[in-house]
């Protein structure tokens, strides 16, 4: 069965640095989604990517942020300079062909660590 | 904007009773979906159930049916026969019929399923 997946699965990185976080979705989905949950807190919606460009963000997608869809098969996510802040589970996710409703499959997340 | 409600950080059922997770959530949308996502311990999450909100029928799948209740806006899910392997984290989740497919989730709660 097809499956959303994320690497790393843990990434340690110093307060400033950058990070790239990567996903490979579905292969045949076209709408691609990030999100990140803090430590003890709820997931929440970072920015969703369709027709290579972004069509939502949220308040906490900042100009530290950027999504990619490089080479057709790989979605990733930017952080610039990263904060402690930063610190959360970020959670891809990809959904087929549009229209009012499509499942949102989930990879198993990356646990990014800023110290 | 949406908002959705876990009140229960922690639940526990013995093995083949029978378990109730509360959710509920607001909006001033009258179309929308409603989610009850599983998250077993270092995996992704699966999608147990959904709902339309313009369905009065409240969804079934196996041993996991939900009770909507849109006036009160409440969506809880109920497990009948429960299995070890239901042991993980659920978090109910909104999104919106139209715009963005973004999906607002709650804080999640925590079921273990006793031997």
């Amino acid at each position: 069965e097809p499956e959303v997946t994320q690497t790393p699965s843990h990434q340690v990185t110093q307060m400033g640095q950058e990070v790239i976080l990567r996903c490979v979705p579905i292969s045949n989905h076209l709408y691609f989604y990030w999100y990140r949950q803090i430590l003890g807190q709820k997931v929440e919606f970072l920015v969703s990517f369709y027709n290579n460009e972004i069509s939502e963000k949220s308040e906490i997608f900042d100009d530290q942020f950027s999504v990619e869809r490089p080479d057709g098969s790989n979605f990733t996510l930017k952080i610039r300079s990263t904060k402690l802040e930063d610190s959360a589970m970020y959670f891809c996710a990809s959904s087929g062909a549009g229209g009012s409703y499509n499942e949102q499959f989930f990879g198993p997340g990356t646990r990014l660590t800023v110290l | 904007a949406q908002t959705v409600t876990q009140s229960q950080p922690e639940m526990s059922v013995q093995e083949a009773e029978t378990v109730t997770l509360s959710c509920t959530y607001d909006t001033s949308e009258n179309n929308y979906y409603l989610f009850w996502y599983k998250q077993p311990p270092s995996r992704q999450m699966i999608l147990v159930i959904r709902q339309e909100a313009y369905k009065q029928q409240n969804a079934t799948e196996n041993r996991f049916s939900v009770n909507f209740q849109k006036a009160a806006k409440s969506f809880s899910l109920k497990i009948s026969d429960s299995q070890l392997g239901d042991t993980a984290m659920y978090f109910c989740a909104f999104m919106n019929h139209a715009g963005a497919n973004n999906l607002f989730f709650g804080t999640g709660t925590r079921l273990t399923v006793i031997p």
